[in-house]
């Protein structure tokens, strides 16, 4: 069954670097999201891909935050300087369009320390 | 906002007992989804119900959804260990992102 995969699992960083979690979506879907999630917390909405632009972001997402699609399948968070409140658990999704595309599927993770 | 919130915020019970999670929201939506998550691993989907549906069912799962009352419940039957993690809902307008609740902590024992 296809799945959306994460790299790394793991990241650790030392505060003020940068930091890019890699995502592939599903082969045939066409709407991207990141969320993440702080320890102990709930899941929280950062930004929507679609058509290679963002769709919807959320206050966390400032300008710190990037997203990018270099290719036909990779799906990119980049973190500017990362800050010691950035260390989360971030999740990619995707899904399809119209009925069918209410699902979002999600990936395992990626967890992020920030030191 | 259009927040999901789940109650209780933890349950225990044993292996074959049933489990009950609810969930408030308080603006319109298009659907209400409910994903499981178990320690420190990924969101896995469940189950969704549009707004235009009352109740419905996968396996041991049953889902009902009270517009009026803007709200939601998830009904685990004949639990297993297995079910334990933490549940939650999140609910959409069409093609928006997913707004999540705080979720219930869900404990079977054998």
């Amino acid at each position: 069954e296809p799945e959306v995969t994460q790299t790394p699992s793991h990241q650790v960083t030392q505060m003020g670097q940068e930091v890019i979690l890699r995502c592939v979506p599903i082969s045939n879907h066409l709407y991207f999201y990141w969320y993440r999630q702080i320890l102990g917390q709930k899941v929280e909405f950062l930004v929507s891909f679609y058509n290679n632009e963002i769709s919807e972001k959320s206050e966390i997402f400032d300008d710190q935050f990037s997203v990018e699609r270099p290719d036909g399948s990779n799906f990119t968070l980049k973190i500017r300087s990362t800050k010691l409140e950035d260390s989360a658990m971030y999740f990619c999704a995707s899904r399809t369009q119209g009925a069918a595309g209410e699902t979002q599927y999600f990936g395992p993770g990626t967890r992020l320390l920030v030191l | 906002s259009q927040q999901g919130e789940e109650d209780p915020q933890a349950l225990s019970i044993q292996e074959g007992e049933n489990a009950t999670m609810n969930c408030s929201y308080k603006t319109s939506i298009n659907n209400l989804q409910w994903y499981r998550q178990n320690s420190g691993r990924g969101l896995v989907h469940l189950i969704l119900i549009r707004s235009n549906e009352r109740e419905k069912h996968s396996g041991r799962l049953r889902v009902t959804l009270d517009t009026s009352k803007k709200s939601s419940s998830l009904l685990i039957t004949a639990s297993r260990a297995a079910d334990t993690a933490s549940y939650f809902c999140a609910t959409a307008q069409a093609g928006t992102a997913l707004i999540f609740g705080k979720g219930t902590t869900l404990s079977v024992s054998s």
